[in-house]
């Protein structure tokens, strides 16, 4: 069964820092992993999908890598601003379907 | 414009009064999903629809149903609700098995 982990659960940062959320999956036969920003009470917005076969994806101040071998992916969010605080999670989906997320991670930007 | 729509946003029922959550798509995407999302977990899929086509993910209770009548409407039926289902409830649509996920603002429900 598919095991999706986020280190650390929150993350407080100054605002104009760069920082690195971190996921771990267990199961490297994925087909794709997709990140997501989710506000207070609200739905999820999707970020960046990476297909299986790909390295990393970009979009603006954010950047998604992807290692299928040792089942890790890292959103790296560059010069990051109060209105980027939010819970991060990120999902794997293996071919049947099966999409499998993360607990997330708070992050805080201070201002 | 919300392109995945959940009505209503809060729900309030009582302990084993069925209730019915509903979801609307403007995508015309094939495939609708149901999530719960307990505070600060994870969302947990509870079925989806392949067009016509339902999936029971197997750890589902049997408590949780869905119905999808059109390709743009799906609902969520919890036929006698426990303090436990108190949640939220997410709906989302993909054109396709494995394409991005666009989710709705979700309903909160509550248990009295």
């Amino acid at each position: 069964k598919q095991e999706v982990t986020q280190i650390p659960a929150a993350l407080s940062v100054p605002e104009g820092e760069n920082l690195v959320l971190n996921c771990s999956f267990t199961d490297s036969a994925i087909y794709n992993l997709q990140w997501f920003r989710q506000d207070p009470g609200k739905g999820l917005t999707s970020l960046l999908l990476i297909q299986s076969s790909q390295r990393e994806q970009t979009s603006g101040r954010l950047n998604a890598s992807l290692d299928k071998s040792s089942g890790r992916s890292t959103l790296y969010i560059a010069a990051s601003q109060p209105g980027d605080s939010a819970t991060y999670l990120c999902a794997v989906t293996r071919e049947t379907n099966d999409m499998r997320f993360g607990a997330g991670t708070r992050l805080t930007v201070k201002p | 414009d919300a392109m995945v729509i959940q009505n209503p946003r809060y729900q309030v029922t009582q302990f084993g009064k069925p209730v019915t959550l509903s979801c609307s798509q403007t995508l015309n995407h094939n495939v609708m999903y149901w999530y719960q999302q307990k505070s600060s977990q994870a969302p947990k899929l509870l079925f989806h629809y392949y067009d016509k086509d339902f999936n029971n993910e197997a750890d589902t209770p049997d408590n949780f149903q869905s119905r999808r009548p059109n390709t743009s409407f799906c609902f969520l039926d919890i036929r006698s609700p426990g303090l436990g289902d108190a949640a939220m409830y997410l709906c989302a649509t993909s054109r396709e098995t494995g394409s991005p996920q666009h989710f709705g603002d979700g309903t909160r429900l509550s248990i009295l």
